[in-house]
């Protein structure tokens, strides 16, 4: 398995601003995925962080708005860019161990936009 | 793309009985189905998983069962206890174009209540 740990764990930010978010994993891990789950709803796949190369993003998600950094194996990080109040969501980091292996997840951040 | 059904949205059963959430997916290529269970404030928490080359698969008091020529798979969970009460995803994955990990699609989540 694979602990994965998030930073920060909540925030509340102004509109207009940016908010960056840490997700390290205590294993070397290719692939790292971000996810957002707005209130009450399903988990809806943002992007793929490769390490050594461009995220890959998801239809309707694009990296100016939601810049991706994946420095190394262990670690990533996700900027919510210019934000606005429907960027409050919760955002999940998830990855797993291994070739086609079960995938584990962050507690979440659970951003606010007022 | 792949596209996951899952139902019932919302489910109460009192402790000691059991509960059922269905799930279908529509894209054949699928070949993989977790389970996770999302308790208030918390990250997912996978708890089962199943691959297509596998018909069910069982631990302690949870059980999936997949049926790949219908595409649709179920939890089972058996002499529910009240914390067992959370919101339940199901997800169908993908072989990742990039041979790493599954390409995860999950369904809109069932909030189970477990009544004592």
């Amino acid at each position: 398995s694979a602990v994965i740990s998030q930073k920060p764990s909540r925030d509340i930010c102004q509109r207009g601003t940016s908010l960056t978010i840490q997700c390290q994993v205590d294993s070397q891990v290719t692939m790292m995925f971000w996810y957002r789950q707005q209130p009450g709803q399903s988990l809806t796949l943002i992007a793929t962080a490769n390490q050594g190369s461009e995220a890959t993003y998801e239809s309707g998600f694009v990296i100016d708005k939601f810049p991706i950094s994946r420095p190394n194996l262990t670690f990533s990080t996700l900027t919510v860019s210019n934000m606005s109040p429907e960027d409050s969501s919760i955002y999940l980091c998830s990855a797993g161990v291994g070739l086609n292996t079960e995938a584990f997840f962050g507690q979440g951040t659970r951003l606010t936009v007022v | 793309g792949e596209n996951v059904e899952q139902h019932p949205s919302t489910l109460s059963v009192q402790e000691g009985d059991s509960a059922v959430i269905k799930c279908t997916y529509s894209d054949s290529a699928s070949n993989y189905f977790p389970w996770y269970k999302q308790e208030l404030g918390k990250g997912p928490q996978l708890i089962i998983d199943i691959r297509s080359n596998v018909g069910e698969k069982k631990d302690q008091r949870i059980a999936v069962t997949l049926n790949k020529t219908a595409k649709h798979f179920s939890l089972h969970i058996t002499e529910t206890q009240p914390e067992d009460s959370a919101v339940y995803f199901c997800a169908a994955g993908l072989p990742n174009s990039g041979g790493s990990n599954y390409k995860l699609t999950f369904g809109k989540g069932t909030l189970l209540t477990v009544n004592p």
